[in-house]
């Protein structure tokens, strides 16, 4: 199984900064994604990371918003911008080596946002 | 559009005590993938079982086992002779096949507690 790597582990902001949320994976993977989990709550998929090129975002959600870099197959990066305390959730990357099958899709410890 | 209802939204037991969680799902696909995972305190979402749309057979794991009723839409999980390890949040998932690879919907989740 792979081991997926992201940080920080947890972070304090404040309303109106950004924070950036890396995650890597131990070996190469076809897809990854990008969750957020709000308190007490399920997980919702915010976007699907594409290598080299734009994410592809799910409705309700925006680039502009939350910006996301994919530069190679094991890396990946989640911005949230311009924070607000409705942003406070943990968010979790993911990933699965298959593609065009649907297969076992590992996941990160997760990265718990708080906003002040 | 694909749903995952868990409808117990918090089970508490006592050591030792059986325990199933519900998931109903809703597809109008016909290959679909149904999923389980556990989310411990800790945050992370461990994979517990992956099971294809043509595939009844329950499975057992241990003291984990499935039941898969296509007939009625629904996935249950059973857990045997609980232990208080076996507390967490339990995720039921489903994948279309037809998704661009490996996108899960998530239920509600339902978190189990179990007392020594």
């Amino acid at each position: 199984s792979a081991v997926i790597s992201q940080k920080p582990s947890r972070d304090i902001c404040q309303r109106g900064t950004s924070l950036t949320i890396q995650c890597q994976v131990d070996s190469q993977v076809t897809m990854m994604f990008w969750y957020r989990q709000q308190p007490g709550q399920s997980l919702t998929l915010i976007a699907t990371a594409n290598q080299g090129s734009e994410a592809t975002y799910e409705s309700g959600f925006v680039i502009d918003k939350f910006p996301i870099s994919r530069p190679n197959l094991t890396f990946s990066t989640l911005t949230v911008s311009n924070m607000s305390p409705e942003d406070s959730s943990i968010y979790l990357c993911s990933g699965s080596r298959d593609r065009g099958s649907v297969g076992e899709l590992f996941f990160g410890e997760g990265s718990r946002l708080t906003v002040l | 559009a694909q749903k995952v209802t868990q409808a117990q939204t918090e089970i508490s037991v006592v050591e030792k005590e059986d325990v199933t969680l519900d998931c109903v799902y809703e597809t109008r696909d016909t290959t679909y993938y149904l999923f389980w995972y556990k989310q411990p305190p800790s945050g992370e979402l461990v994979f517990l079982i992956r099971r294809n749309s043509f595939d009844e057979q329950n499975e057992i794991s241990g003291r984990y086992s499935w039941n898969f009723q296509k007939s009625t839409s629904s996935f249950n999980f059973t857990i045997t002779a609980s232990q208080v390890v076996d507390s967490a949040v339990y995720f039921c998932a489903l994948s279309e096949v037809g998704n661009a690879g490996n996108m899960l919907t998530f239920g509600g989740g339902t978190r189990l507690m179990v007392k020594p």
